[in-house]
């Protein structure tokens, strides 16, 4: 079964330092894969996609992630940490094996804590 | 959020009643989605959209109905056969299906009286 895992529910930095949010994933092809932020209350924030090509992604507000096929990971890290970074993150996987309906299978959300 | 609008922000509903929750977007975007979002189980797809007059169930349906008459709206129906309606709902669009990003609206919180 296809499926996302966010092994953390919580992860704690202090400002400044590099943080990382770990996602694993389970697909029955290639996946395309996906990392949101959501702030309290607010709908989620698209931050960085890994379709095909380079395994390093770059997105939006200094974030990075790392797609390893090995290990079927796709972490989401960042060198370093602002308090205005706290907050949920998701990581998604579509499955290209499913067909073209673009369904979106989520983790069950990381709640980045930065502290001063 | 982009240019998606969910309304309203807060919705109460009273026992047996059906409520709709407003989903439009001025992206141009073909496809449209509806998901649930409780505590601590992430995002759950309720249905979905790819082009006008068409939608389709997805892990949830449940106790839900949709429409899709206008490409830019897709309004969500929670029906009284839904046991268990209060939790935290969030449209999104994206341009195609596939590898398209999808772009979420700002939520609407359904509460049950």
């Amino acid at each position: 079964a296809q499926s996302v895992a966010q092994p953390e529910d919580q992860v704690n930095v202090a400002e400044g330092n590099p943080l990382t949010v770990k996602c694993t994933y389970s697909v029955s092809g290639n996946p395309y894969l996906f990392w949101y932020v959501q702030y309290p209350n607010r709908g989620l924030q698209f931050l960085l996609k890994y379709i095909t090509g380079d395994n390093l992604v770059k997105g939006s507000y200094g974030f990075e992630a790392e797609f390893n096929k090995s290990q079927t990971s796709f972490h989401l890290k960042k060198p370093s940490a602002l308090v205005s970074d706290s907050a949920l993150y998701f990581c998604a996987v579509r499955d290209i094996g499913s067909g073209n309906t673009g369904k979106l299978i989520f983790g069950q959300g990381t709640t980045l804590q930065v502290k001063p | 959020d982009g240019g998606i609008t969910q309304s309203p922000k807060y919705l109460f509903r009273k026992e047996g009643q059906n409520v709709t929750l407003s989903c439009e977007q001025n992206l141009n975007h073909d496809a449209m989605y509806w998901y649930r979002q409780d505590p601590g189980q992430g995002l759950r797809l309720i249905y979905y959209s790819q082009i006008v007059n068409d939608f389709q169930k997805g892990d949830i349906a449940e106790g839900y109905s949709v429409s899709r008459e206008k490409k830019e709206s897709f309004p969500l129906t929670v029906t009284s056969a839904q046991k268990n309606p209060t939790a935290f709902y969030l449209c999104a669009s994206s341009m195609r299906t596939g590898a398209e990003t999808q772009y979420f609206g700002p939520g609407t919180r359904l509460l049950v009286l």
